[in-house]
């Protein structure tokens, strides 16, 4: 099993483009989220989604959409990005919301 | 929603003795807190949970402890060693998710000195 596959690793962007992270999982997980993470203050939750078809925001939404089609895939769209998107980018998955399995991180540059 | 708040943000100790990493957290309802360890250019890696229902849990030299009344947990890991060094972040369920995703606490940066 891969796990949870996050592509790209790494990403330049200009201020305005837009662009989708990917995320795959392949152990059946209901539970999908997005975190952003940002030097001293953790990680924190952008979106989430508990089955295909659903999902919700989290702490740190504004200038995400996310979208769940199957159980497997959870893309993370940046509508027009901007500077303060600057960050690492981690999905997760989980059977029941508990014990989460990360993927490798995407770190995004906004210049 | 939760609030996890994480002391310390840096730890230093040296190879052999033991570390401490504490958490306290605000949703009385909480039921599951685990610890994830994160080393250099890689994602959070899940290294031992704990449920309500137990006070401490062992896995060779980790453990983490609960106190549910003072709602606070701690990390404990007994002779260090450099492939110890890494960051440390705790974790406990959302409210505001249904308990569907985890709040993070701010993290701990452990240096185990050779």
């Amino acid at each position: 099993n891969a796990g949870v596959t996050q592509t790209p690793k790494f990403q330049v962007l200009k201020t305005g483009q837009s662009m989708t992270l990917q995320c795959a999982q392949d152990m059946n997980h209901e539970y999908m989220s997005w975190y952003r993470q940002d030097p001293g203050m953790g990680l924190r939750l952008i979106h989430y989604s508990v089955g295909a078809g659903i999902t919700d925001q989290g702490e740190v939404p504004n200038g995400y959409n996310v979208s769940r089609s199957t159980t497997e895939d959870f893309p993370l769209r940046l509508l027009s990005a901007a500077p303060s998107q600057t960050s690492v980018y981690f999905c997760a998955s989980s059977y029941s919301g508990s014990e989460a399995f990360f993927g490798q991180g995407t770190r995004l540059t906004v210049v | 929603g939760e609030n996890v708040e994480q002391h310390p943000s840096t730890l230093s100790v040296q190879e052999g003795d033991s570390a401490v990493i504490k958490c306290t957290y605000s949703d009385s309802a909480s039921n599951y807190f685990p610890w994830y360890k994160q080393e250099l250019g890689k994602g959070p890696q899940l290294i031992i949970d704990i449920r309500s229902n137990v006070g401490e849990k062992k896995d060779q030299r980790i453990a983490v402890t609960l106190n549910k009344t003072a709602k606070h947990f701690s990390l404990h890991i007994t002779e260090t060693q450099p492939e110890d060094s890494a960051v440390y972040f705790c974790a406990a369920p959302t409210r505001d998710t249904g308990r569907r995703a985890l709040t993070f606490g701010s993290g701990t940066r452990l240096q185990v000195q050779p």
